[in-house]
């Protein structure tokens, strides 16, 4: 199966600093990533689309100013919390579609960010 | 807006049960359906992906129907064991964009 490698898996933060995460598809090009946001025990919500070489499309009540999402080659995005808060810390996971619509998602292992 | 459901919200069995996870969503306009496995503090699984134009899929003790019509889909796992514990997603593939919904999602426990 393809393989989306996501890091860091753990991050810790004083309040004010900015965190960057990277999502990689290792063995296939993804044109479309997406970044969820999960909250102990509950599901994911999608933050954003990110499409190679074109602007984030992110979900309605997601401020893009604070959340930057960069997917600069067909194997890369990042998303990075900047001026992180302690309501900032979550579980953040990218996901990457190998193909088309029907085409299954693969998911990297989440990471785990503290804010301070 | 679609809402996808997922009931229940926990469940303990004790190993070797059959059980039944249940999903429904709002919106039947969807391109497909697809079941995940969470396991604490990771990411997901892919389980088992159906078309929206198939019925089921199976793959070992899972197998997974959907019911488009009505906004249903089933995910059965046969002879569960203890390794079968975790959090299990549903998720619709929205037809704007292809973007996957989730439902909350069913904690099973499978007790030796």
């Amino acid at each position: 199966g393809a393989v989306v490698s996501q890091h860091p898996s753990w991050v810790i933060c004083k309040s004010g600093t900015s965190v960057k995460i990277e999502c990689r598809s290792l063995d296939f090009q993804a044109t479309t990533m997406f970044w969820y946001r999960q909250f102990p025990k509950q599901s994911l919500m999608l933050m954003a689309t990110s499409n190679e070489g074109s602007k984030a499309t992110y979900e309605q009540g997601v401020e893009k100013d604070k959340f930057l999402i960069n997917h600069a080659s067909l194997t890369l995005s990042t998303l990075t919390v900047t001026s992180a808060h302690p309501e900032d810390s979550s579980f953040y996971i990218c996901s990457a579609r190998k193909g088309g619509l029907n085409e299954k998602l693969f998911f990297g292992s989440g990471t785990q960010l503290s804010v301070l | 807006k679609q809402e996808v459901t997922q009931i229940p919200a926990a469940l303990s069995v004790p190993e070797g049960e059959n059980l039944v996870l249940n999903c429904s969503f709002t919106d039947s306009a969807i391109y497909n359906l697809q079941w995940f496995r969470q396991d604490p503090g990771k990411g997901l699984t892919s389980l088992l992906l159906i078309q929206s134009s198939q019925r089921e899929q199976t793959s070992g003790r899972l197998n997974a129907s959907l019911d488009k019509s009505s906004g249903r889909s089933t995910l059965y796992i046969a002879a569960s064991q203890p390794g079968d514990s975790a959090t299990y997603l549903c998720a619709v593939c929205h037809n704007q964009g292809g973007k996957l919904i989730f439902g909350q999602g069913t904690e099973l426990s499978v007790k030796p």
